[in-house]
């Protein structure tokens, strides 16, 4: 069963470092999304991907982030200049969406929990 | 302004206990309201769709059902391996893809 999948699973960095997450979808999965979630909290839509192109984003997503899915297969989600509100639990989710579609469920990831010291 | 409000924020039932999960929206044009499970330390899992107002969708113990203003999760003869954080997100029909989460139901079933 090849699920999402998403790296590292875990990270610890100090505040003003750099980072970045990795997620792998399920393979004919076109469109991939990113969220944030903080203890107690649901996820938060940072942004999301329909093959390559991204086409939306949040405001949640400050200058300091950055999103990339260059051949329309696996994503990277870049924190720069890392602060301590800044962590979280980063959740990869995908989906398959087509024109004649009804169903547009997203399946997540395990996340990458970061953690800002 | 959208809202997702799920409640109550905890529940605690013994081993058997049927009980209900609310899960009220306030969208401009709901496209689908989706269930999902989420265990400590995971990714949520997908659990239903409601896409209409009147719609049912079974699995094992749980029951999803969808009204123009909220949805249930009935969880009948709960065991303790249902414990864990039950999320409810809606997806406008406006706004792309996104989806909108509540904060959860945290449920623990007590054996």
């Amino acid at each position: 069963d090849t699920g999402v999948s998403q790296n590292p699973r875990h990270k610890i960095t100090k505040r003003g470092q750099n980072v970045t997450f990795r997620c792998d979808p399920i393979s004919e999965h076109n469109r991939l999304y990113w969220y944030r979630q903080t203890l107690g909290q649901g996820p938060e839509f940072l942004t999301y991907f329909q093959n390559e192109a991204q086409l939306e984003k949040s405001r949640l997503l400050s200058d300091r982030f950055s999103a990339e899915r260059p051949k329309g297969s696996f994503s990277t989600l870049e924190i720069q200049r890392t602060e301590q509100g800044d962590s979280a639990m980063y959740l990869c989710a995908s989906s398959l969406v087509m024109r004649t579609s009804a169903s547009y469920e997203q399946y997540f990831g395990p996340g990458t929990r970061l953690t800002v010291t | 302004e959208d809202q997702v409000t799920q409640s109550p924020e905890a529940l605690r039932l013994q081993e058997g206990e049927s009980s209900s999960l609310n899960c009220s929206y306030t969208v401009s044009g709901l496209r689908g309201l989706f269930w999902y499970r989420q265990d400590p330390g995971k990714g949520p899992e997908f659990l239903f769709t409601l896409y209409s107002a009147g719609e049912e969708k079974e699995k094992e113990r749980l029951k999803a059902t969808l009204t123009k203003k909220e949805s249930f999760l009935h969880i009948t003869a709960p065991k303790p391996e249902d414990s864990a954080t039950y999320l409810c997100a809606v997806q406008r029909t406006n706004t792309g893809n996104q989806f909108y989460f509540g904060t959860g139901t945290s449920l623990t079933v007590i054996p």
